[in-house]
């Protein structure tokens, strides 16, 4: 069965510091991948996506992911946090079942940012 | 930002009532979603479409129903609402089943 696992529910970290939200998945075959934030009381937005080019993947504000397929893992990370970066992240894998390409969220990350 | 929004943004209704919540898109993607997202759930799909009078369900699909007349505009219609469907509820676009999926701003709903 299809899964995505975001192995910490919360993740604190100073200003300026390394960020590292990580994210496994499980898929039947080569799937596309994503990471999303929402900010308190808003939508989701796109940070980046892998779908089978470059396995480190550069997305907005920073933020970069790289897929390493023999550890199933497609972990998120930003050289040096800022307080703007406190929010949630969802990693989602989008794999096909009965002809059609589900989504599926992991459960989030909450990303505090310390000053 | 993709051009989505929802209506209600706020809703709160009573156990019993039924409720529609509306997605409107500018962006002219033929696939639309419907949401919920629930505390340590991320988010469950509830319906989608795949185009105009096509839907089909999600994994979570029970007390919904979904209707697209039009290209832009995709409803989810709760039936007889109960307090289990409180939930903030977020529509989505794609231009295709494959594609990033767009998110709108969310409905929050509560049901007493």
């Amino acid at each position: 069965a299809q899964s995505v696992t975001q192995l910490d529910s919360h993740v604190s970290v100073s200003e300026g510091t390394p960020v590292l939200l990580r994210c496994n998945y499980s898929s039947s075959y080569s799937p596309s991948l994503f990471w999303y934030v929402q900010h308190p009381n808003k939508g989701l937005q796109l940070l980046l996506k892998y779908t089978s080019a470059a396995t480190l993947v550069k997305g907005i504000n920073g933020f970069e992911a790289e897929f390493k397929k023999s550890e199933t893992s497609f972990h998120l990370t930003k050289p040096s946090a800022h307080m703007s970066d406190a929010a949630e992240y969802f990693c989602v894998v989008s794999d096909r079942v009965d002809n059609f390409n589900k989504f599926y969220f992991g459960s989030g990350t909450k990303l505090n940012v310390k000053p | 930002d993709a051009g989505i929004t929802q209506s209600p943004r706020h809703k709160v209704t009573e156990t019993g009532t039924p409720v529609t919540l509306r997605c409107h898109q500018t962006e002219n993607h033929r696939y639309m979603y419907w949401y919920r997202q629930d505390p340590g759930h991320g988010l469950r799909l509830i319906h989608y479409s795949y185009g105009v009078k096509d839907t089909d369900k999600g994994e979570v699909s029970d007390g919904y129903s979904v209707s697209r007349s039009k290209t832009e505009d995709f409803l989810l219609t709760l039936e007889s609402a109960t307090s289990s469907q409180t939930s903030v509820y977020f529509c989505a676009i794609s231009r295709d089943e494959a594609y990033e999926q767009y998110f709108g701003p969310g409905t929050r709903l509560t049901v007493t």
